[in-house]
């Protein structure tokens, strides 16, 4: 069975500090891919990032990064330098390569602080 | 751009109305998706339809119903609205071909509340 867990239901932080959201999936698929959706007060899932199951390679995108590691099936999120706008809830979601479906986990709130 | 529009954000429907919410992608996307969004519960899966008239049950389709008579929409119908429906709706899409690897787009969401 598929299944994503982000153990973190709520992260407050202020702003500047570095926060990491965890997202640990579970597949007996060989070929899947992951992803992160950040959704904002107004409600609308903000695409992130895609990675394929064959690209360990962390990525980084300004003050966002993504840690895969396929050994510990983890696929987890840093923002660094945190700031009031980071405020949103955020989705790691699972899809498979032999299925319409996408797996999501129950989000993270993350709280900036000012 | 990608754009999933939503036609309704905030609806109040009474017991027992036949509800319609409509989503709108204009990418040409094969996919679409209808998911409802609850605290604690994350998304789940409604319906979701993988070309024009073909449609395939999600983990809760109890209660609904969808139509995709043209490829760029997708409905979805609460033929009897009940209160255990209030949610939040999302409809998205995607490109076909390596199907779960494609990235989904969402739309703004629709605040569905049953009285």
């Amino acid at each position: 069975a598929q299944k994503v867990t982000q153990a973190q239901t709520e992260i407050s932080v202020v702003e500047k500090e570095d926060v990491t959201l965890d997202c640990v999936y579970e597949t007996r698929d060989t070929t899947y891919y992951l992803f992160w959706y950040k959704q904002p007060p107004s409600g609308e899932l903000v695409f992130l990032i895609r990675r394929n199951s064959f690209d360990e390679q962390n990525e980084i995108s300004g003050r966002y990064s993504w840690n895969f590691q396929k050994s510990t099936s983890s696929f987890n999120f840093t923002i660094t330098a945190s700031q009031v706008v980071d405020s949103a809830v955020y989705f790691c979601a699972l899809g498979g390569a032999g299925t319409y479906k996408y797996i999501f986990g129950t989000g993270t709130r993350l709280k900036v602080l000012a | 751009d990608v754009k999933v529009t939503q036609s309704s954000r905030y609806l109040v429907k009474r017991t027992g109305e036949k509800v319609f919410l409509e989503c709108v992608q204009d990418m040409d996307h094969e996919n679409m998706f209808w998911y409802r969004q609850d605290p604690g519960l994350g998304l789940r899966l409604i319906y979701f339809s993988y070309d024009v008239k073909m449609k395939e049950k999600g983990d809760i389709p109890e209660g609904y119903s969808v139509s995709r008579e043209k490829k760029e929409r997708f409905s979805l119908i609460l033929e009897s609205a009940s209160t255990n429906q209030t949610s939040m709706y999302l409809c998205a899409s995607s490109l076909d071909g390596g199907r779960g690897g494609n990235t989904i787009y969402f739309g703004e969401g629709s605040w569905l509340t049953v009285v």
